[in-house]
């Protein structure tokens, strides 16, 4: 699976948009992209996942570039309650055998009053 | 669905004991995953399971952890002779299909341990 690069951390003010970037530049053409994140002390909870269009749901809106080097995910209206950890996740379509998914470290997203 | 359950939440024990973990899949998922994070870390692949077989096993996973799925409906993950180094969260995570949109993991609340 490609790797993912995504910042450490980033900050949001309630009820603004956040953005939160991740950079896939290996990935291939059968690799989805994968958005969980993880709240503290919670499992991971899964958000969204895309191929090559640009994808929403109740959650969240995922853009990925036209070359699918990098993909963003936004949150319309984050709240205080969308503060966690945000994994970023390349994943191929077909596996075969394992569909395991391997998490980085992800980003910490601080929504602040 | 009532989504993926762990038991126990947490789990303190004393170096050299054995500990089991329990995890029940959402109902109908044929997938069930183990994963392992440590402080700081992202959750690390251990092993899942299709139904009843186990198809791939991380070398994380080593001799003193087994993981079983005997009906292919709820799985139990055992370590035997537990270090310090074992503490760590243990998350569970099911999934319905392989190889399509659907196959999407959903992960449970996890088991902490905490080995002293």
């Amino acid at each position: 699976d490609a790797k993912t690069t995504q910042p450490t951390s980033m900050d949001c003010a309630e009820g603004r948009a956040a953005n939160l970037p991740c950079n896939h530049s290996t990935i291939s053409g059968n690799e989805y992209v994968y958005w969980y994140r993880q709240i503290h002390s919670q499992g991971p909870q899964y958000i969204i996942h895309g191929l090559k269009n640009n994808e929403t749901n109740e959650m969240a809106s995922l853009i990925i570039t036209e070359d699918r080097k990098s993909s963003t995910l936004i949150l319309p209206h984050a709240t205080l309650r969308d503060t966690a950890v945000y994994y970023c996740i390349v994943r191929a379509k077909n596996t075969g055998t394992a569909s395991k998914l391997t998490f980085g470290t992800g980003t910490r997203l601080q929504v602040t009053l | 669905d009532t989504g993926v359950s762990q038991d126990p939440r947490h789990k303190i024990t004393k170096r050299g004991q054995n500990v089991t973990f329990r995890c029940d899949p959402i109902s109908e998922h044929n997938r069930l995953y183990w994963y392992r994070q440590t402080l700081g870390q992202g959750p690390e692949f251990l092993t899942y399971f299709q139904n009843e077989a186990q198809l791939e096993k991380s070398r994380l996973l080593s001799d003193r952890f087994s993981a079983e799925r005997p009906k292919g409906s709820f799985s139990t993950l055992e370590i035997q002779r537990t270090e310090q180094g074992d503490s760590a969260m243990y998350l569970c995570a099911s999934s319905l299909e392989m190889g399509t949109p659907r196959d999407t993991q959903y992960f449970g609340p996890g088991t902490r341990l905490t080995v002293l």
